[in-house]
């Protein structure tokens, strides 16, 4: 089976852009969440879907926003970039998103100038 | 809220040596899940393993097991026969059962590994 993948893997966006992350789950999954990882404050949980609806949000503005397609793809959204937003942002899915292992793509690098 | 500390940032062993990575978490509930993840230079974070916390039975994988101490609130990550492709960082992640309705891993800083030739 095809690991997630993630596109684009790099991205350079300037302050105030909005830009949208992709992020295609492994097939059968139906769980996608998405994690923002950078250097100061670790990994932290941005948000979780499943089937289509959004079931768990961590503690980010409402900046930040995602939604889920029919087919389990997700998106994730940042609008009015800022340079805190850059960082590695990090897709992981599972079967059902219920206390199972959760399987990551490769993560979109995102650099804000 | 759950915490997991990781008090190792960097650690370094010979190739072919075994080390211990070392992670502590602090809960209240009786049942969750522990993981390892490892992320290489590729920066992909890849699962090394897993424990269910009612299992008594500490999970191994090949060369990595681990050190379940419930009682302690301590999960350490065992590297048999360290090899070159070991070197990453480690990270040690928590996550509640499923009706507690979070299905969120919480993740420590990170053990950064380098294995020296």
């Amino acid at each position: 089976k095809a690991g997630v993948t993630q596109t684009p893997r790099y991205l350079i966006k300037t302050r105030g852009q909005q830009v949208t992350l992709s992020c295609s789950p492994i097939s059968g999954h139906r769980s996608v969440s998405w994690y923002q990882q950078t250097p100061g404050q670790g990994l932290q949980f941005l948000f979780e879907y499943f089937s289509e609806t959004q079931r768990n949000k961590g503690n980010f503005p409402g900046r930040f926003s995602g939604r889920q397609f029919s087919n389990s793809r997700s998106e994730m959204n940042v609008s009015t970039l800022e340079l805190g937003d850059s960082a590695l942002y990090l897709c992981a899915s599972s079967l059902q998103g219920r206390e199972e292992t959760q399987y990551f793509g490769p993560g979109t690098r995102l650099l804000v100038l | 809220a759950q915490t997991v500390t990781q008090s190792q940032p960097e650690m370094s062993v010979q190739e072919a040596e075994t080390v211990t990575l070392s992670c502590t978490y602090d809960t209240s509930e009786s049942n969750y899940y522990l993981f390892w993840y490892k992320q290489p230079p590729s920066r992909q974070m890849i699962l090394v393993i897993r424990q269910e916390a009612y299992k008594q039975q500490n999970a191994t994988e090949n060369r990595f097991s681990v050190n379940f101490q419930k009682a302690a609130k301590s999960f350490s990550l065992k590297i048999s026969d360290s090899q070159l492709g070991d070197t990453a960082m480690y990270f040690c992640a928590f996550m509640k059962p499923w009706n507690f309705g979070n299905e969120k891993l919480t993740f420590g800083t990170g053990t950064r590994l380098t294995i020296i030739p």
